[in-house]
């Protein structure tokens, strides 16, 4: 069975500018989460969906958006980007939403805003 | 509130020793738990679970971790470590009383385990 797919892998940008990240989950997977990963504050929550619905959101300001397809695929959108969103962002997908459902990541997105 | 809490951000272990990689959390119900590893420039890798039952919990590449409820501790361990598990180990905890979480999974901050040969 193939892993999480996250595309592009690497990606520079400017400040002010806008990104989308996109993510493949495993097949039957059908919820999908976001995590930003800096050095300084660790991994952080962005947001989860499941069957197309966001059912949780990190504290993130708006700029920061996700949506779910019905394939269960998913984009991130980073709009008016800063050089703090330099990161790495990860994508993980479980089978659901069951508290014993261990989510599987991707490789990541590796974003340099310049 | 839901919180995991590692309190070492590096540790030294030479190969052949036995490794400890600590973990304790902090949820209002009951927990569940997941270790973690990355190795650099790659995502997350699944270790181990803990949801019910045993208290000591074997995983892949040789790890196990025990659940200590009354400690609330979630500890990695592995008998006889290897230079090639050297990378940055996470905990994870969710909370079985999802109030306004919604189940959402609590990462620490990491643990720089590196294996000097």
């Amino acid at each position: 069975k193939a892993g999480v797919t996250q595309t592009p892998r690497y990606l520079i940008k400017t400040r002010g500018q806008q990104v989308t990240l996109s993510c493949s989950p495993i097949s039957g997977h059908r919820s999908v989460s976001w995590y930003q990963q800096t050095p300084g504050q660790g991994l952080q929550f962005l947001f989860e969906y499941f069957s197309e619905t966001q059912r949780n959101k990190g504290n993130f300001p708006g700029r920061f958006s996700g949506r779910q397809f019905s394939n269960s695929r998913s984009e991130m959108n980073v709009s008016t980007l800063e050089l703090g969103d330099s990161a790495l962002y990860l994508c993980a997908s479980s089978l659901g939403i069951g508290e014993y459902n261990e989510q599987f990541f991707g490789p990541g997105t590796r974003l340099t805003v310049l | 509130a839901q919180s995991v809490a590692q309190p070492e951000d590096q540790v030294n272990v030479a190969e052949g020793n036995p490794l400890t990689v600590k973990c304790t959390y902090s949820v209002s119900g009951n927990p569940y738990l997941f270790w973690y590893v990355q190795y650099p420039n790659r995502g997350l890798q699944f270790l181990l679970k803990y949801i019910t039952g045993d208290n000591l919990v074997k995983g892949s590449y040789g790890f196990e971790a025990e659940f200590n409820k009354s400690q609330t501790s979630f500890h990695l361990k592995k008998p006889s470590a290897l230079v090639s598990d050297s990378a940055l180990y996470f905990c994870a905890v969710r909370d079985s009383n999802r109030g306004s979480t919604l189940g959402r999974l609590y990462f620490g901050r990491g643990t720089q385990l590196t294996v000097w040969p």
